[in-house]
């Protein structure tokens, strides 16, 4: 059974850091694109970043460009993302999925970055 | 980047009874290899998103035949034949022809 496994969300001040990880199992992680999504509160579904399965082809939504890195380690089977800079907009929850941005096809239950003084 | 439009936002619909999501691009989704990248997600209460049918018309493994996908280019179209009560939640239209993805606002299924 594929799982995905978000973790590191956390409460954080304005210009702030953090890391999110994405733990995957059920199947090979090297095999597949990968894609972080965020919801914020009362708002709609964003893809923030994409990664391919060697991690050479990386894109980024306008809105986190420069503040986010997105990265993977196929040896430990996890996706990441770091962000840095980050601002009360940021505030979401976040979803790893599986699937590359044309298909979306797992998603993870979600782990919740709240930026806030 | 493509705006996704739904309609309705809102569905109050009788078990048993139809029931069908309209979702419109503002370009069009046929990518140049030919593919047509929309998706349909559903999200249960409590639940992370779903996807039930990709490209267009395919539906996931598992996906009840109830559900089914059409459209071409800019209007595209979620049927479900016969509401069962797991079907209530949010369904969400996304397209993957252009970067960035993007998603419909998402129309509630809700019991009438």
């Amino acid at each position: 059974e594929v799982q995905l496994v978000e973790s590191g969300g956390d409460l954080v001040q304005p210009g702030g850091s953090l890391r999110l990880s994405c733990a995957v199992s059920g199947y090979t992680f090297s095999c597949c694109e990968m894609n972080w999504v965020r919801r914020a509160p009362g708002k709609g579904l964003e893809c923030v970043a994409y990664i391919s399965p060697s991690g050479t082809t990386i894109y980024y939504a306008d809105s986190v460009k420069g503040r986010f890195t997105i990265s993977r380690d196929n040896a430990k089977n996890s996706l990441y993302l770091q962000m840095n800079s980050l601002r009360a907009e940021d505030t979401a929850l976040y979803y790893c999925t599986r699937g590359g941005f044309r298909y979306m096809e797992f998603w993870g239950r979600g782990t919740l970055v709240t930026v806030s003084s | 980047d493509v705006v996704m439009t739904q309609s309705p936002l809102s569905l109050p619909v009788t078990l048993g009874q139809p029931a069908s999501i309209s979702c419109r691009s503002s370009q069009s989704l046929l990518h140049s290899d030919g593919n047509t990248y929309l998706n349909w997600l559903q999200q249960r209460p409590g639940q992370s998103p779903r996807r039930l049918i990709y490209k267009v018309s395919t539906r996931d493994s598992g996906v009840p035949d109830r559900f089914s996908g059409s459209g071409s280019g800019t209007d595209f179209t979620l049927k479900i034949s016969r509401v069962e009560a797991e079907d209530f939640g949010v369904y969400y239209c996304m397209q993957g022809t252009h970067w960035p993805p993007t998603f419909g606002q998402g129309t509630t299924v809700e019991i009438k």
